[in-house]
């Protein structure tokens, strides 16, 4: 089993939906959850992270950790086209120097 | 301020070869992790380096081995390179003294084998 699941996708979605992006992990020592979002040819920037279990919002954008479920996700509102790329959830143990990503899901907006 | 950057952007070698990629973290960051992004897979943690000593690796065969310089610049050398190391190879870089592990990525060198 990998330490980190996600759902490849593709996923599809007309301008303005609201996206849920999930991942899965086994590792209960995880702490901080991060998501990146990569652009086709780009390296992967960090949009988001959260320490332990709860929510964080930043604009369009909120990161749920649901540690009891090991379940984390990503919604973003009022999607645009500008937000087709692939999504990439991370997770490392605290005071550790590894990341484990998940593979990726890739988001198409359509306008 | 500079962000990660990586040489070259692509390269194409044939199976045999070796191939060496280049990575300048960001200023003040003395750590640098190579990754490597093969298609379906995801990114596969190949190698860390912080100051100038190899601290991890991942489950990578010893044909894929790097350094660190003095500048905290890095690279990565693939010796007897075969079919599927294509792949996109990032580097990125941290600030070990931060609270978390927020790493930096370049965009990247793909690497292709014929």
């Amino acid at each position: 089993q990998k330490e980190v699941e996600q759902d490849p996708g593709p996923l599809s979605v007309p301008e303005g939906a609201i996206v849920s992006l999930n991942c899965t992990y086994s590792n209960s020592a995880f702490q901080y959850f991060m998501w990146y979002r990569q652009y086709s040819r780009k390296g992967p920037e960090l949009l988001m992270y959260t320490y332990s279990s709860g929510n964080k919002e930043d604009g369009r954008f909120t990161a749920q950790v649901d540690k009891s479920s090991k379940y984390i996700s990503l919604f973003i509102r009022d999607s645009q086209p500008s937000d087709s790329a692939t999504y990439l959830c991370a997770m490392s143990e605290t005071g550790a120097n590894n990341l484990f990503f998940g593979t990726g899901t890739r988001l198409t907006v359509i306008p | 301020e500079a962000g990660v950057t990586q040489s070259p952007t692509h390269l194409i070698k044939t199976r045999g070869q070796q191939a060496t990629l280049r990575c300048s973290p960001i200023s003040g960051h003395t750590s640098v992790y190579w990754y490597q992004q093969a298609l379906g897979l995801g990114l596969q943690f190949l190698l860390w380096y912080d100051e100038g000593e190899e601290r991890n690796r991942g489950n990578f065969p010893p044909r894929f081995s790097g350094r660190q310089f003095p500048n905290y610049s890095s690279e990565l050398n693939v010796n007897a390179l075969e079919l599927e190391d294509s792949a996109l190879y990032l580097c990125a870089s941290r600030l070990l003294a931060g609270i978390y592990n927020e790493q930096f990525f370049g965009p990247g060198t793909r690497l292709t084998v014929l």
